[in-house]
């Protein structure tokens, strides 16, 4: 059965960084490209990054292009995020998700909540 | 403000149907037929329930159903149950590896 566990989220203050991880199972990670998606407390969704299967190619939201990084261990079969110079606005809980045939996103983690607070 | 416009809370009654709109551009909805519906239960992840505007993945009801006209997408939801009450989302391919959200509507059954 597929699985996508995410960790690594918690508090952080303004400035500060962290580092996402997503632990696959159940399928051939290392053929698929992921996402992640993230909602705000409240909010609608909004999508983060993506990354390639095999990592070679990888697109940000314009909203975080330059502080956050996207990358995977295939060997692993773990996806991650690192997010520096974090915003109040990057509180979330930040979704890994598995890429669809048409950019959609066709299974989610339960997802890991990431606090941007002083 | 979300790039994709749905409405705020749509309702009811078991049996009936419904529809929720998703309104976007030519730049996004109306360009690619890349739609896709979410549905979302208080406190779960999102579950994908259309892809590709009218595409329904393996598991899902044949009571849900999509379409498109314009740049205006829709998902249908007949026969409604008491577990459809959600909260349901689209996106759509926007173009330069970007994707887009609506902010999200309500289903109410009443």
């Amino acid at each position: 059965q597929l699985q996508l566990v995410e960790s690594g989220g918690g508090v952080v203050q303004p400035g500060g960084s962290l580092t996402l991880s997503c632990a696959a199972s159940g399928f051939t990670f290392s053929r698929y490209a992921m996402h992640w998606v993230r909602q705000a407390p409240g909010k609608g969704l909004d999508w983060v990054a993506f990354i390639r299967y095999d990592g070679g190619s990888k697109y940000y939201a314009d909203s975080v292009k330059g502080r956050f990084t996207i990358s995977r261990d295939n060997s692993q079969n773990t996806l991650y995020l690192q997010m520096n110079s974090l915003r109040t606005d990057d509180t979330a809980v930040y979704y890994c998700t598995k890429a669809g045939s048409g950019w959609d996103f066709d299974n989610w983690g339960q997802g890991t909540l990431v606090t941007v607070s002083s | 403000q979300s790039a994709l416009t749905q409405p705020a809370s749509v309702s009811g009654s078991p049996g009936q149907s419904i529809t929720i709109s998703c309104s976007g551009s030519g730049s996004d909805v109306g360009n690619y037929d890349l739609v896709s519906w979410y549905q979302q239960h208080p406190g779960k992840a999102p579950k994908l329930m259309i892809c590709e505007v009218t595409k329904r993945p393996s598991g899902v009801s044949n009571r849900f159903s999509g379409s498109k006209s314009g740049n205006t997408a829709s998902l249908t939801i007949s026969g409604l149950q008491a577990e459809d009450e959600a909260n349901y989302y689209c996106s759509s391919y926007a173009g330069d590896n970007n994707v887009v959200f609506g902010g999200g509507t309500k289903l109410t059954v009443l």
